[in-house]
């Protein structure tokens, strides 16, 4: 199995500021004849259910505020939060979608300091 | 517009047999993966398993394998999981999810229900 790690496990970031998770991926998930990266980030907020961010590593959903980017190749991904606003205090999860089982990381709780 | 609709909450003893539901609406349901996540009280996600309705391939996590049952049925558009002997430890909420690009095994979840809590205890 596939084991992602995130870093922090939490953070606290001040409004209009940046926030960056890491996630790290045991094994690599770049399929290299497309040069994609298998790779999904996802927020949760409380009682609500996940919702998508970005997939293949770097390409946001439609309709994720621009605010919202993430880089990295291989096994080792961040997502960047630019200018934090308070609708963005959240539970983050990477996940891979590139071998059985699509894991996810533990999650990174973020929130306004 | 799409849709998956999961049955309501469950309250269910030790040893007791029970199957949660999920109903994809908007959608082509028959050719696109559907998974199953579950969410432990406090804790993060954990993938348990896909199912492709179209020829019910499913695909389980080493962690859920045997201990649970993905099915779907396409004449309803529903997906199912089902447990034959419940455990305290299977404690949580669960969502169903569905993969963006149909056919394709290995893809994200663009579309996520609202999830089933189900509660065992004695």
């Amino acid at each position: 199995d596939t084991v992602m790690t995130q870093s922090p496990d939490s953070l606290a970031v001040s409004l209009g500021e940046r926030a960056t998770i890491n996630c790290k991926a045991s094994q690599s998930v770049l399929y290299s004849p497309s040069n994609m990266n298998y790779l999904a980030w996802y927020q949760q907020k409380p009682g609500q259910p996940p919702k998508l961010l970005i997939y293949w590593a770097s390409t946001r959903e439609s309709g994720v505020p621009d605010r919202f980017s993430g880089s990295g190749s291989g096994t080792d991904f961040t997502l960047t939060i630019g200018n934090l606003q308070t609708e963005d205090v959240a539970v983050y999860y990477c996940q891979q979608y590139f071998t059985i089982p699509h894991s996810f990381g533990q999650g990174t709780k973020l929130e306004i300091k | 517009e799409e849709q998956l609709v999961q049955s309501g909450a469950e309250l269910k003893k030790p040893g007791e047999s029970l199957n949660i539901s999920c109903k994809g609406f908007g959608y082509n349901f028959r050719y696109n993966w559907i998974g199953w996540v579950r969410q432990m009280p406090g804790r993060g996600l954990e993938w348990m398993g896909l199912i492709y309705p179209d020829d019910s391939d499913a695909r389980y996590s080493p962690s859920f394998q045997g201990q649970v049952t993905i099915s779907a049925d396409q004449s309803t558009n529903t997906a199912y999981l089902h447990w034959s002997s419940l455990r305290a430890s299977d404690t949580g909420v669960y969502y169903c999810a569905k993969h963006h690009r149909g056919p394709q095994m290995s893809d994200w979840f663009d579309l996520w229900g609202q999830g089933t809590p189900v509660t065992v205890s004695s």
